[in-house]
């Protein structure tokens, strides 16, 4: 079975600063995938960031990286230069397998962003 | 744009009664669809897989006759709670994967079930 584990249940953060979001996981698959998405108080989820386990390079979009470190088993989401709509709940998911579309979620991290 | 959308985005319903959840993908055809609950302050769990032409299959402890999935079109799965009450009350959001757009999985904008 795989699990996905957020430890920081919420976090205030300077605007402008940078932000480290962990995730840890969990699996015997050889083969997942890492998401993390955003969900502001409208509820949706919005994709933010996908690491395969295959991928090599640490992946990036725009102010979003992924900090992979495969060995520690952790998929932590960086953001940079944080902005007041930044402020949501950030989930980390994985899916397992290819090709499997299912996602495990972790129990998500509120973050908060100061003026 | 969305990539994935959702009907109703809200929805209050009379205990007893039964609502329908839609859930479409646009401009991509979706063989395969999934519906999550959310509790409030909680994470998501996965309920179903949604499979276009045949069976959903629903994940340990979810009633399939208490919510029922229909995915009778490549762009469309539909969830159904049946005899609703109040402790279904709950954000329901569907996602999917679209097809040549890399690994990414969206989701609907997601619907909030009140049960009165």
């Amino acid at each position: 079975a795989q699990k996905i584990t957020q430890t920081q249940p919420g976090m205030f953060v300077q605007e402008k600063e940078a932000v480290t979001l962990d995730c840890t996981y969990d699996t015997s698959d050889q083969s997942y995938g890492l998401f993390w998405y955003k969900q502001p108080s409208s509820g949706e989820m919005i994709f933010l960031i996908y690491q395969g386990s295959y991928d090599e390079q640490n992946a990036t979009e725009g102010r979003y990286s992924l900090n992979f470190q495969k060995a520690r088993k952790s998929a932590n989401l960086v953001i940079s230069a944080s902005q007041l709509g930044d402020s949501a709940m950030y989930f980390c998911a994985m899916r397992v397998g290819f090709g499997n579309e299912k996602l495990t979620f972790g129990t998500g991290t509120r973050l908060t962003i100061i003026p | 744009g969305a990539v994935v959308s959702q009907h109703p985005s809200w929805v209050i319903c009379k205990s007893g009664t039964s609502v329908k959840i839609e859930c479409r993908s646009l401009d991509f055809q979706a063989t395969t669809m999934f519906w999550y609950r959310q509790f409030p302050k909680q994470s998501l769990m996965l309920m179903a897989t949604s499979n276009e032409g045949s069976k959903a299959t629903y994940e340990q402890g979810v009633e399939k006759d208490k919510f029922l999935i229909n995915h009778a079109s490549l762009t469309l799965s539909t969830l159904t709670v049946t005899s609703a009450h109040p402790e279904d009350s709950s954000f329901y959001i569907c996602s999917a994967r679209r097809q040549g757009a890399g690994n990414t999985i969206y989701f609907g904008e997601g619907s909030w079930l009140t049960v009165v």
